[in-house]
């Protein structure tokens, strides 16, 4: 089974922090995807990535970056939190190509007070 | 650019009864399409996935999702519900070509089942 693993379920942080989400996938997949979730608005895409160090901003990357050191990990780094980011964000990862599904993690609830 | 469609928010069924969940798209040609399910404090998992032939599709939980090209439409249904059934649930399509395989998903569509 493909397993998506996040460093964190639950984040609380205050406002100007440096946060690092961390997302790891065991199956060896091109591609990974960074989304923050929220009521009403669906997934939208934060930032992608199709190889290692490889990235391509998605529908709103402002106020944050990635980093894509090794292939089964992708952080997701907000340089300076702000209350405007307390969301869920969600990884996935897949293998190349548009006819491949993506596998997810189990999310991180991102509190910034 | 393509765009997805889930019309409900929220439905709400009795255990037992059937469902249809609605999901139209907007493509220049007819897309890959996915149905994914969130339960709740998870992440998404597939359901079911179109690329060709067979226009009715199975999935797993007991799924199945139609596409209907004439309506630009890949509706999601389930004869008898469960009450684990109820989380959120989502369309998603992908381009076929272009180069781009990034899903644009819909909202969602949040399933809520009473006893």
């Amino acid at each position: 089974d493909v397993k998506v693993t996040q460093s964190s379920r639950y984040l609380v942080k205050r406002t100007g922090e440096k946060v690092f989400l961390e997302c790891v996938q065991d199956m060896d997949h091109e591609n990974m995807f960074w989304y923050r979730q929220d009521p009403g608005l669906g997934l939208r895409l934060i930032y992608f990535s199709y190889d290692v160090k490889m990235k391509e901003k998605g529908d709103i990357p402002e106020g944050y970056s990635v980093s894509r050191e090794k292939k089964e990990r992708f952080s997701l780094i907000l340089e300076s939190a702000s209350t405007n980011q307390t969301s869920m964000y969600l990884c996935a990862s897949s293998l190349g190509g548009a006819i491949y599904e993506q596998y997810f993690g189990p999310g991180t609830r991102l509190t910034v007070t | 650019a393509q765009s997805v469609t889930q019309p409900d928010i929220h439905i709400t069924v009795s255990e037992g009864a059937s469902l249809e969940l609605r999901c139209n798209y907007s493509y220049g040609a007819t897309p890959y399409l996915f149905w994914y399910v969130q339960s709740p404090g998870q992440g998404l998992q597939l359901l079911l996935k179109y690329f060709s032939g067979d226009t009715l599709v199975q999935g797993i939980k007991g799924f199945e999702a139609e596409f209907k090209r004439s309506q630009s439409s890949f509706n999601l249904r389930k004869p008898s519900v469960h009450w684990s059934d109820a989380a959120e649930y989502f369309c998603a399509v992908v381009p076929v070509s272009g180069g781009s395989y990034i899903p644009t998903f819909g909202r969602g569509t949040s399933l809520i089942v009473h006893p």
